[in-house]
């Protein structure tokens, strides 16, 4: 089957450093992308990543490894509006591309 | 705001009533998607149109029917839902199947 592995909950202090993984199981792996997610808000795209490495953008990053099943986004200098839901999803591709979502990671950040 | 606009925000309805959920977006996207939200569950996908013609319909009860009737328009039509259906149902739109989604807001419903 395909599955999507990231911790429930993380608390962090307002200008550190936190790391959010996601492993996956899943076949047909055709990239894999991080949402942040306000409470009542859309779910927003922050990163995409198809190859090994890492992608950073500004105050965020993201790293995978294929071989591995595994990502993570990394968050630095931590502010308070970072305070959300952080989303892994896979898309993969069987005949057509299908979207599996991860239960999300939701981020404290405390003062 | 992403371009994508879903009304209503929020939705209390009755299990015997027949209600529609609406979403649109101008930004010149061929895929649209159906996605249900519901707490501590991963995001599910329900349904994909692409080109107005549906192409994912994963395994969700009749009880629920997708409409397209154009590329900038999708409707989620409800009836007699069960209150486990209660969830935020989310749309989202791309530019095709393989390009980055946005999210609309979500319909928050109720299902009582």
């Amino acid at each position: 089957g395909q599955n999507i592995d990231q911790p429930t909950e993380m608390t962090a202090t307002e200008g550190a450093i936190v790391q959010i993984n996601c492993t996956y199981q899943t076949s047909g792996f055709n990239g894999l992308f991080w949402y942040q997610q306000h409470a009542g808000e859309a779910p927003t795209f922050l990163s995409y990543n198809v190859l090994d490495g890492l992608e950073e953008k500004g105050r965020f990053s993201s790293f995978l490894s294929r071989s591995k099943g595994y990502s993570y986004l990394l968050l630095k200098e931590l502010q308070m509006k970072d305070s959300a839901s952080y989303l892994c999803a896979v898309r993969v591709f069987s005949g057509t591309y299908k979207y599996i979502f991860g239960t999300g990671t939701r981020l404290k950040v405390l003062a | 705001e992403t371009g994508v606009t879903q009304t209503p925000r929020h939705l209390v309805m009755g299990m015997t009533n027949k209600k529609s959920l609406k979403c649109e977006q101008h930004l010149g996207h061929n895929a649209m998607y159906w996605y249900k939200q519901s707490a501590k569950k991963p995001l599910e996908l329900m349904f994909v149109y692409s080109l107005e013609e549906r192409v994912e319909n994963n395994s969700v009860p009749s009880r629920f029917s997708p409409e397209c009737p154009n590329s900038s328009h999708l409707f989620l039509h409800l009836h007699t839902l069960q209150p486990e259906d209660s969830a935020l149902y989310l749309c989202a739109s791309s530019q095709d199947l393989t390009t980055v989604s946005l999210f609309g807001s979500g319909t928050r419903l109720t299902v009582v």
